[in-house]
């Protein structure tokens, strides 16, 4: 089991530019959750996407979209980058309906912007 | 909302020295509590949960006990070793219907031979 994958592990940007992140849950899983983890702090919830729907958000700007894919993968796409939007963000997988079950973490993106 | 507090780091010990790191929680229902690890350049990596009060969540040899009374799911370790090196994430797991994750600061446990 490959766990949960994330695509790319670092990607470097330019202000105002567009990024996709990936994300390949854990086998099983049906439900994959987006954080954002700046320096020195703990992740931040994005988004939650479930049965290709996002399901609930944190308190990010519409420049942060997500999409999830039949297979249950998902991507993050973040417009007009700002230098702010520099970050480890983390992919998570879960299996819906299972209560208070464990949420496994893929290794990040580490986004730079310049 | 719902908050999680821990303790700022970070903290410094010797091998085999006891641990604590403290977290509190604020919430308007029943969450469940986490800890999660964090070694250099890597994800989270979940060190133990507890869904109910009084549950003690046990793993590699920390713990920590859901206390309701006190609000509280302080991490526990009786003798760390220098690979427990990391920085440490109490959690809390949201009761709506994504159980979404609300997350602490982090401590950074630094551990000396």
């Amino acid at each position: 089991d490959a766990g949960v994958t994330q695509s790319p592990t670092h990607l470097i940007k330019t202000r105002g530019q567009q990024v996709t992140l990936r994300c390949s849950p854990k086998s099983g899983h049906d439900t994959v959750s987006w954080y954002q983890q700046a320096l020195g702090q703990g992740p931040q919830f994005i988004f939650q996407y479930y049965e290709e729907e996002e399901r609930q958000r944190g308190n990010f700007p519409d420049r942060f979209s997500g999409h999830q894919f039949p297979n249950y993968s998902s991507e993050l796409n973040v417009n007009a980058l700002l230098l702010g939007d520099s970050a480890l963000y983390l992919c998570a997988s879960s299996l819906k309906g299972t209560g208070n079950t464990e949420a496994f973490f893929g290794q990040g993106t580490r986004l730079t912007v310049v | 909302g719902d908050s999680v507090t821990q303790m700022e780091g970070p903290v410094t010990l010797s091998e085999e020295a006891f641990l604590t790191i403290n977290c509190t929680y604020t919430a308007t229902g029943y969450p469940s509590l986490f800890w999660y690890v964090q070694y250099p350049g890597e994800g989270l990596q979940l060190l133990l949960k507890a869904t109910k009060a009084d549950d003690k969540g046990s793993n590699k040899g920390f713990e920590a006990t859901y206390r309701k009374e006190t609000t509280s799911f302080h991490l526990e370790k009786g003798s760390v070793q220098v690979s427990d090196s990391a920085v440490y994430f109490c959690a809390l797991s949201d009761q709506g219907d994504t159980d979404k994750l609300i997350f602490g600061t982090g401590t950074r446990l630094q551990v000396f031979p």
